[in-house]
């Protein structure tokens, strides 16, 4: 199993530029996410998904769209990038067993740098 | 507002020198509290999961533990090899989901 995988592993935008990361994982996981990570933030919630043909807003959604048209794959998009949006984005696939114990961790990919000049 | 703080910021520990890292959280619904590692330009691993309060999962020199309203992460006798970030997730009840929130990290250091 590859487990997460995330494509590309780098990528430079001019400021508007358009782009699409694209997140697969193999482990038929029902949840799936985005984070951005920036230095001394932590990890935040761009976007999350409980299923396929499923998504909702996180914590930053603003200038971030999503898609979850396959099971296995879940993209975020930027329509017009900025260089507020220089960072290192992470997907994360999880699922659940059912029951009061069900929610269980998350499986992260290798990450993409990002830089918006 | 739901908030997940971890403290300290920063750690630097010698080899052997035992200590505790430190995850409170002000949610409402939790449903389980998660530790991760995160070494340089990598993506988190998975460490522990915490479900409710008392409950403690211990992994060779890592010992998690979880109250009511925070959960610590003790090192027991580190080892170099154990410097990395470590992140801690709180999954609770939000907008009809349950959603992870993540506190800043704790990097920790531990020298030779």
């Amino acid at each position: 199993n590859a487990g997460v995988t995330q494509t590309p592993k780098f990528r430079v935008l001019k400021t508007g530029q358009s782009m699409t990361l694209l997140c697969a994982q193999d482990m038929n996981h029902e949840y799936m996410y985005w984070y951005r990570q920036d230095p001394g933030m932590g990890l935040r919630l761009i976007h999350y998904s409980v299923g396929e043909g499923t998504t909702a807003k996180g914590e930053v959604p603003d200038g971030y769209n999503v898609s979850r048209l396959k099971k296995q794959n879940f993209l975020l998009g930027l329509e017009s990038a900025a260089p507020s949006q220089t960072s290192v984005y992470f997907c994360a696939s999880s699922y659940s067993s059912g029951g009061v114990r069900s929610y269980n961790e998350q499986f992260f990919g290798p990450g993409t740098r990002l830089t918006v000049l | 507002e739901d908030q997940v703080t971890q403290s300290p910021e920063a750690l630097r520990l010698q080899e052997g020198e035992s200590s505790s890292l430190n995850c409170s959280y002000t949610v409402s619904g939790l449903r389980g509290l998660f530790w991760y590692r995160q070494d340089p330009g990598k993506g988190p691993e998975f460490l522990f999961t915490l479900y409710s309060a008392g409950e403690e999962k211990e992994k060779e020199r890592l010992k998690a533990t979880l109250t009511k309203k925070e959960s610590f992460l003790h090192i027991t006798a580190p080892k170099p090899e154990d410097s990395a970030t470590y992140l801690c997730a709180v999954l609770h009840a939000s907008g009809g989901s349950y959603i992870p929130t993540f506190g800043r990290g704790t990097s920790l250091i531990v020298h030779p």
